[in-house]
Parts: structure tokens; sequence; C-alpha cells
């Protein structure tokens, strides 16, 4: 596609529930990355992918939150078991292998409730 | 935790050329100095990079001091649309060990553009 597409735009989840945010990369994209960002602050890191692989996850926040690439093209953001405190913009951006020139997703706003 | 270091906010007149400086203390010889920008909600959007040379595209200039601690972002001519927060990132490419690939944002420089 033209841009890094995300969806859904808008999620509204009850405490408890597990949720799946789902991320496009631009086509011939092989890092796709995951950000987090709260309101009036910078993106903050979760995790990234080269191909299929999950090169780096240390920015996932505990263990209800996971990241899969199966193909190395489509992502999913899992979070198990939502709280309160999860409620953010969840980014996703992708770029050619390991470049800096990264393209960002619009973003899927999630709030738990 | 960002390493980099910006002034919270800037006010520049249209027009003229808006100068937002950035220090990188802490940069190393493997690591470009990146700008990007976040207008309003949308997501961040990059701008320019560099090693250790000026750089310049359609959107911006970039001048690192010689010595790489700290770069000026310049816009030479702002516009009411480039009011925005501007991040200057140290980005690590693969081969310089831990923590490549990724975007650390600090808290960056909110621009204000005034008509």
């Amino acid at each position: 596609g033209a841009g890094v597409s995300q969806s859904p735009r808008y999620k509204v989840t009850k405490r408890g529930q597990d949720v799946a945010l789902r991320c496009d990369p631009i086509s011939g994209h092989v890092s796709l990355y995951w950000y987090r960002q709260a309101l009036g602050q910078g993106p903050e890191f979760l995790t990234y992918f080269n191909y299929e692989a999950q090169q780096d996850k240390s920015g996932l926040p505990n263990d209800r939150f996971s990241a899969e690439r199966p193909e190395g093209s489509i992502s999913t953001l899992t979070i198990q078991r939502t709280e309160q405190r999860d409620s953010a913009m969840y980014r996703c951006a992708s770029s050619p292998l390991d470049r800096g020139t990264t393209f960002f997703g619009q973003g899927t706003r999630l709030t738990v409730v | 935790d960002a390493k980099t270091t910006q002034p919270p906010s800037m006010d520049c007149a249209e027009g003229r050329a808006a100068n937002l400086p950035c220090n990188h203390s802490t940069i190393s010889g493997n690591e470009y100095v990146y700008w990007y920008r976040q207008i309003h909600s949308q997501g961040p959007q990059y701008i320019i990079h560099g090693l250790k040379n000026n750089e310049t595209n359609e959107m911006a200039s970039l001048i690192i001091t010689e010595d790489r601690k700290s770069s000026t972002l310049i816009l030479p001519h702002a516009t009411l649309r480039d009011t925005a927060v501007y991040y200057c990132i140290d980005f690590r490419l693969p081969g310089g060990g831990t923590s490549y690939g990724k975007l650390t944002f600090g808290q960056g420089t909110i621009l204000t553009v005034h008509p």
C-alpha cells in the first residue's frame, strides 16, 4: 500500500479483555516496529521485527504484551487481560532493513474502560 | 531513555528561519543524527539525517558540529504548517552493538510558528 496501515483506528475495550492490533507495513519494507505513545509524550519503543524474526522485544512492558509477524509482512500486537494503564496510542512503523528512515502509521487509539 | 536534549519550546515568525538545536552529549561514532517531527496527532514524520557532514533536502537543512555533540535543524522559511513537535534522535545502525534499529524519542521541542 501507499503507507503504513493500522486497524482499527479506535478501540474501546473493557478491562480484562484481550485486544489485537493490526499493522500492514509499506510493501517491501523488511523492518517493522511497534511504539506506544502516551498523551504529551514521545513514542516509546515496544518491539521490532526484521522479516518474521523478532529482533528486539525489550520495550514490551510485561508478558501480557506480545507481537508476531508470521509471514514477514502483516504484524499483530496482542494485549491480554487489558488494564486501564494500557490506554494509549499504539503506533506501527516500517522501514527498509534496519534504517532510521521510518514511516509511521496513523496509530490505533486504545481506551480501556 | 533519550540520549539527546532539546529546549522544550520555541517560537518562530512565519516566513523566517527556524533553527532548532539539539545536544548529543553521548553520541558514538556509529550513530547517525536523525530528525523527526510530529504534527498534532499524526504519526512522526522523518525529516532528515546525517553522520558528520551538513545535509540539505527539500524539507530542511541539518548542521552537525565537528565534534558531533550538537546539531541544528534549520527550516529556512517556516510556515504555519511547520508547527509541530520536533525530535532529534541518535540512531545506531546494525553492527554497532546492541540496541540498534530502534528510535528513542525524547520530549522534543514544540515549535510554534506565528502569523
